[in-house]
């Protein structure tokens, strides 16, 4: 099985500032890879497909990047409401779905 | 826009067989190519996919669950389903159902979500 790992854990930034989230695949995945945004009490929402692509109606201070095992998501410029966990999830053949274990943003 | 909401018992006795069923509306579950999902969330933890189902009818489970869980589609009301048996403890978590979609370049994601649904295992 395919795993994943996020980093950091969870982070505390300031409004306006940029934020990054690693998450590393223990094989290639090519662009296989999407991320998903999770507010308190809510479903996720599904942010970035195919590691670069922005859903529809997404802001565009959401972007990815990355290829094969390694992979970013950044906030360019932290809102409030950007408050939450972000996951990342990947597909195998099996088939599979995994997520990562998830990163939660603070506002500082 | 597509939606779907979960319904069934918030709480199960152990041993028992949850039973949840997601309806979806606003869009028909058997028109283009997506897969049906449910994905669970233990509470405070990550997320689970447990496993899918296309309106034909064709299954696949999550291979540390496949034992236990079983999805079904019913067409004509526009639903699917979850069955778990042999419930414990460690299955209390917010259930959720969700639509797969793939891309022309070979992701394979999950674009719209229920609201999700807590079940707790207690006696």
């Amino acid at each position: 099985d395919i795993q994943m790992t996020q980093s950091p854990s969870s982070l505390s930034a300031s409004v306006g500032a940029r934020v990054t989230i690693t998450c590393q695949a223990s094989q290639d995945i090519r662009k296989n890879l999407h991320w998903y945004q999770q507010k308190p009490g809510k479903a996720p929402k599904l942010l970035i497909y195919d590691a670069s692509n922005l859903e529809a109606g997404v802001p565009s201070r959401f972007s990815g990047s990355g290829s094969g095992t390694d992979f970013n998501f950044t906030i360019s410029s932290l809102q409030p409401e950007d408050l939450a966990t972000y996951y990342c999830q990947q597909y195998d053949n099996l088939p599979l779905f995994t997520f990562g274990p998830g990163t939660k943003v603070d506002m500082k | 826009q597509v939606q779907l909401q979960e319904s069934g018992p918030g709480l199960v006795k152990p041993s028992q067989t949850l039973s949840l069923t997601c309806t979806v509306s606003s869009g028909s579950i058997s028109s283009g190519d997506y897969y049906w999902n449910w994905i669970r969330q233990h509470p405070g933890k990550g997320l689970e996919w447990l496993g899918f189902i296309f309106s034909s009818g064709r299954t696949y489970y999550n291979p540390s669950l496949k034992s236990r869980v079983a999805i079904s589609v019913d067409t004509s009301k526009n639903l699917f389903s979850l069955k778990v048996t042999s419930m414990t403890a460690a299955d209390t978590a917010v259930y959720y159902c969700a639509r797969g979609a793939s891309s022309w370049n070979g992701g394979y994601y999950f674009d719209y979500w229920g609201q999700g649904t807590l079940v707790t295992v207690s006696s």
